[in-house]
């Protein structure tokens, strides 16, 4: 079991409101990355993070924003939250070894209305 | 583009029975890895094999890598109902970034 927590797991919130997703990792991993996931499909890597100070924006575009102040923690914030937001975001980290096996954290399931 | 596909996209297998799925993918990869996702939760990693590895075996679950066909294959022996998940392979990309397929749907019917 990966030691990687996000909080809420569960979200339905008004459009508009600003949210914050929260993730935290206990096994001092160096890369931390922020997927979303529509039911049934495939993951898309929306933020990403090489260590604290350090964020790039994924393949997929996304109007979220992240910051990485502590290794432990990569928060993810959408400051206006809107119905085409509502999907699954997972959060995931790896050892400083790139390419390597990822740990994911059980996610947290969105719905916008 | 998606670098890895899955295949079947959804698989209904009797307990017992083994699973195969297949993994495809573009370009030259450092090794590939298997993923599984229980409904509503995140991903567990299953396995890893490496572009110089044929096959590798973890308990039940068997994977063979042909790099020359770009392709993968994960084999679920003697398959339990636990087993119902998808399974998604994944490849590395570029930077340290995994792309990862649109996953098989298996259902294990007790």
């Amino acid at each position: 079991e990966a030691d990687i927590y996000q909080t809420p797991r569960y979200l339905v919130i008004g459009t508009g409101k600003k949210i914050t997703l929260e993730c935290s990792q206990t096994m001092g991993h160096d890369k931390m990355y922020w997927y979303q996931q529509d039911p049934g499909m495939e993951l898309h890597l929306i933020h990403y993070s090489y260590g604290v100070n350090s964020t790039e924006k994924g393949d997929l575009s996304s109007e979220s924003t992240v910051s990485r102040i502590r290794t432990e923690h990569f928060p993810l914030t959408l400051e206006s939250a809107r119905p085409s937001h509502t999907s699954q975001y997972l959060c995931a980290s790896s050892v400083n070894r790139g390419k390597e096996t990822q740990y994911f954290g059980p996610g947290t399931r969105l719905l916008v209305l | 583009s998606q670098q890895g596909e899955e295949d079947p996209q959804a698989l209904s297998i009797q307990e017992g029975e083994n699973a195969t799925m297949n993994c495809s993918y573009k370009t030259s990869i450092n090794n590939l890895q298997w993923y599984r996702q229980n409904s509503g939760r995140g991903l567990v990693h299953l396995i890893l094999i490496r572009s110089n590895e044929r096959e590798k075996h973890s308990g039940r679950l068997r994977v063979t890598l042909d790099t020359s066909k770009k392709s993968s294959s994960l084999l679920i022996t003697a398959s339990r109902a636990a087993d119902t998940a998808s399974y998604f392979c994944a490849t590395d990309g570029s930077s340290y970034k995994l792309i990862f397929g649109s996953g098989t749907r298996l259902l294990v019917r007790p």
